[in-house]
């Protein structure tokens, strides 16, 4: 079946610039999650998505940065007046919300965007 | 919050010789999940533990969980050039049953 894909998988911009990541998780999965990773790290959670809940925007690192999720679906992360540090490859996962002990929440990761500020 | 050590951060390898990476918390964890990354690619769930004292083997990697669910480790038994890539452990965090929150990683290269 399709995995999770993301698009743009490359995006170059421009320093102030605003830019639109968009990740449609796999079919059924309520859970969805947004990571950044750069060069060489490991991955910096950004944003999750549960169902119909409030998401849990901790890891956001500014208010440059948002997303939203439709329809319990499809999601975009944006990122406003983009600065060069912004650049990394931004990572979406989703997963099956299970209930109860030893329940599986495996994350599936799409291939991520790759942003490059200049 | 909650976070893990893990180590090493980096491991050079000749094919056929052992690898293990560790997972450290300070904290007990309700279970760990452990991921790999290839070069250029995205991480890829290998295996979730759960249990105290768990061990689980897919081929040549082992897993294990600690007694204490503290620590979490992940042997690989005569690498291969197949292997290469970063490990990832990861666990739930936040009283969360699906937010998880990952190491840093051990980039694993394997000299054929």
């Amino acid at each position: 079946g399709a995995g999770v894909s993301q698009s743009p998988s490359n995006k170059v911009t421009e320093k102030g610039k605003d830019v639109e990541l968009r990740c449609d998780p796999i079919s059924g999965h309520t859970a969805l999650y947004w990571y950044r990773q750069s060069l060489g790290q490991g991955l910096e959670f950004l944003i999750y998505f549960q169902g119909n809940s409030a998401p849990d925007k901790s890891g956001l690192p500014s208010d440059r940065f948002s997303a939203e999720r439709t329809g319990g679906s499809v999601s975009t992360l944006t990122i406003q007046r983009t600065q060069q540090e912004d650049s990394a490859v931004y990572l979406c996962a989703s997963s099956l919300r299970l209930a109860g002990v030893g329940s599986y929440n495996e994350q599936f990761f799409g291939p991520g965007t790759r942003l490059t500020v200049l | 919050g909650q976070q893990v050590m893990q180590i090493p951060q980096y491991q050079h390898v000749q094919e056929g010789e052992d690898f293990t990476t560790y997972c450290n918390s300070s904290t007990t964890l309700s279970n760990i999940q452990w991921y790999k990354q290839r070069p250029g690619g995205h991480p890829v769930f290998l295996i979730q533990l759960v249990k105290s004292g768990e061990v689980k083997k897919q081929k040549r990697l082992t897993f294990q969980f600690g007694e204490a669910k503290k620590n979490s480790s992940l042997h690989i038994t005569a690498t291969q050039t197949t292997d290469v890539g970063t490990y990832f452990c990861a666990f739930n965090s936040g009283g969360s049953n699906y937010k998880l929150t990952f190491g840093k990683g051990t980039l694993l290269t394997v000299n054929p």
